[in-house]
């Protein structure tokens, strides 16, 4: 089946960039979209159609897709960035997600 | 305000059955695909099923085809799941969500309904 590979943990300081990789094979042939979930809470679409931020997701969100990888990419990371983050593709008629990179900022 | 409501959770017995709604509201209802995802307790997404916006055509993950059925009336803006069989590992919160055109992404989510199967 179609795997969506994704670190479990990445760590930044405030203020710096993070980035969250999403690899398959051929994903870049295919749109990713990236969901942050909060504890408790629902996913909330932070990107969509490889780079495109919904209304209400600020700037320093943004995303590409090439080649077997998939990448979510936040600048100036900021207290309130710090959740679980959840790649997503469709493999023909089936959605596969990520299993999920817990996003620290510390 | 565009609002996806789930209902119909709970706890069941294995090999019973629970029908999920999720009622959306704010949207026109009949023009979006939807779909039903899952999350089991400190565990990932796991996408289950997905109904197109005006035929009605469904999708089924492996790990429930054949045992749950997703439908919708447009009339009542209401998308259901259907869950037979059910197992001890199907324990999680649902999520319905929608689809938005072309694959590009899964727009809107419900806040879930939890749905436990335990004796």
């Amino acid at each position: 089946s179609y795997e969506l590979t994704q670190p479990p943990s990445v760590s930044v300081s405030p203020g710096q960039t993070a980035s969250i990789t999403c690899s398959a094979d051929k994903l870049g042939d295919k749109y990713a979209s990236w969901y942050q979930q909060k504890p408790g809470q629902s996913p909330v679409l932070v990107m969509y159609q490889d780079n495109k931020r919904p209304s209400g997701i600020p700037e320093r969100f943004s995303g590409s897709n090439s080649g077997n990888s998939a990448t979510l990419t936040i600048s100036g990371t900021q207290a309130v960035d710090e959740a679980d983050y959840y790649c997503q593709a469709w493999d023909s008629t089936t959605a596969r997600f990520g299993g999920g990179t817990k996003l620290t900022v510390l | 305000e565009v609002q996806l409501l789930e209902s119909g959770g709970g706890l069941v017995q294995p090999g019973g059955s629970l029908r999920l709604s999720c009622t959306g509201s704010g949207f026109i209802f009949s023009t979006y695909a939807m779909s039903w995802v899952r999350q089991a307790p400190g565990k990932g997404l796991e996408w289950l099923a997905a109904i197109s916006g005006s035929d009605g055509s469904t999708d089924y993950a492996d790990s429930v085809k054949g045992r749950f059925t997703i439908s919708r009336d447009n009339s009542k803006n209401t998308l259901y799941l259907q869950m037979n069989t059910l197992r001890v590992e199907d324990t999680a919160v649902y999520y319905c969500a929608t689809d938005l055109p072309y694959q590009y992404g899964m727009d809107v989510w419900g806040q879930g309904t939890m749905v436990t199967v335990s004796s």
